[in-house]
């Protein structure tokens, strides 16, 4: 299995700080990619980079990948009260050079921001 | 544009009885299907994935099945459901051999009594 560990489990944060989560993972990927989920709703897609990016911004997010490593972090800049919710990783396999869309997922980061 | 759509929301049932949880895809013709069981609000867990009609792929054994009638409609069944059964459950879908991002319905809370 290479599933995806976040770390912290649960992250806490003023409005305005910046939050960080990590991902680790176990063997070769295509692509890792960042959710979230809202209490109690389906998880929406954030951000992906693939196994040849070091680095890739989508607005206050920026996303970095080590693949020396196998380890994956999550930042949300300037983070505002909205952004409370669960993160989780999630990796492709690499197979064969082809993905067949499998994602593992890891047990998620809880993020709260208090305004 | 491509929506989900996952029904029921929450359901209650006793231990013992069947399920059913219905799932279907607009908007995009022969997408990757899956269920995914969420426990306690943590991880997921990827119970069954089908890339095509009839082609269902299971990731571990359990009191569940899976059912893909029709190329975006994809159905989770259990004969006897058991308290260990409870959980929320995703259906989602991604295209086809892009290995790139899945989406998610909005889930199916099921409590087994």
């Amino acid at each position: 299995s290479q599933q995806g560990e976040e770390d912290p489990q649960a992250l806490s944060i003023q409005e305005g700080e910046n939050a960080t989560m990590n991902c680790s993972y176990k063997t070769s990927i295509n692509n890792l990619q960042w959710y979230r989920q809202n209490s109690g709703r389906g998880l929406v897609h954030l951000i992906l980079i693939r196994s040849n990016e070091r680095e890739k911004h989508s607005g206050r997010l920026r996303v970095t990948l080590d693949t020396s490593k196998k380890s994956s972090s999550l930042l949300i800049t300037a983070s505002r009260a909205a952004d409370t919710a669960s993160y989780f990783c999630a990796t492709a396999c690499s197979f064969g050079g082809t993905s067949y869309g499998k994602l593992t997922f890891g047990q998620g980061t809880i993020l709260t921001v208090h305004p | 544009s491509q929506t989900i759509h996952q029904w029921p929301a929450t359901l209650v049932q006793p231990v013992g009885s069947p399920l059913s949880l219905e799932c279907t895809v607009e908007g995009t013709s022969n997408p990757n299907l899956y269920w995914y069981r969420q426990a306690a609000g943590r991880g997921l867990q990827l119970l069954f994935y089908s890339v095509g009609i009839g082609q269902i792929s299971s990731e571990v054994p359990q009191n569940l099945s899976a059912s893909r009638p029709q190329d975006r409609q994809f159905i989770l069944s259990s004969k006897k459901l058991l308290l260990s059964d409870s959980g929320f459950y995703l259906c989602a879908w991604s295209v086809a051999y892009s290995g790139n991002t899945i989406y998610f319905g909005e889930g199916s809370w099921l409590t087994v009594v």
